[in-house]
């Protein structure tokens, strides 16, 4: 089965460099949420979208944007990186307005700001 | 008030037992969904089991079922015969309805390690 799709899978910055990550959604989910994940600790919420709308807003930095486009999929804008802005960041997708099921993980892109 | 709480930072399991990670939550919502999602090292997030809050019996999937007390509000993970894969970070999360967007919160995670 089709599932979450996220790249790249790993990316190497350097501090103030832009970086640009994707993902892909779940064929028919409409929703898109991203976290943030830093070392030993849990997922941060950041942005989530609905029908190519943004529905909420979490921990997000100012320096950081993301869209969806027409084709659902989504893509996170980072700019002026930070050392500490390197963790794994996580796509998910649901299909909206079902609370009876998980949020689907795509595989992280791994962001490290050197 | 944190929402989910896992007081286990870490545990070393013996391979083949059975292990139960502690998870309990604190919502005035009548409607929520409990999830477990395990992560390895690998860093993938790999959804194991849900619970909904009007669920009558406890969810299993194969070794893994959820022992769900609503009037302690807990929902604590169960796997039975452990297994060295087992090893990785165990996270418990909520979804509420009140919530319009759904977003899952996060407690602090459980890294497990299965000994041989």
């Amino acid at each position: 089965a089709a599932g979450v799709i996220q790249s790249p899978r790993h990316l190497i910055k350097e501090k103030r460099e832009t970086a640009t990550l994707k993902c892909y959604p779940i064929p028919r989910h409409d929703t898109v949420y991203w976290y943030q994940q830093g070392p030993g600790q849990d997922p941060q919420f950041l942005i989530s979208f609905y029908e190519k709308m943004q529905s909420d807003k979490g921990s997000i930095p100012d320096r950081f944007s993301a869209q969806q486009f027409s084709d659902y999929h989504s893509e996170l804008n980072m700019s002026s990186l930070e050392l500490g802005d390197s963790a794994l960041y996580f796509c998910a997708s649901s299909p909206t307005g079902v609370l009876l099921s998980e949020a689907f993980f795509g595989q992280g892109t791994r962001l490290t700001v050197v | 008030a944190q929402k989910i709480t896992q007081t286990q930072p870490g545990m070393f399991v013996q391979e083949k037992e059975a292990v139960t990670l502690d998870c309990t939550y604190d919502t005035s919502d009548p409607s929520y969904g409990l999830f477990w999602y395990k992560q390895p090292s690998s860093g993938e997030m790999i959804f194991l089991i849900y619970q909904g809050s009007y669920d009558q019996q406890n969810a299993t999937e194969g070794r893994y079922s959820l022992n769900f007390q609503k009037a302690r509000k807990s929902a604590n993970l169960v796997i039975s015969a452990s297994q060295l894969g087992d090893s990785a970070m165990y996270f418990c999360a909520m979804r509420e309805s009140m919530d319009s967007n759904y977003q899952l919160i996060w407690g602090a995670g459980t890294k497990l390690i299965i000994k041989p």
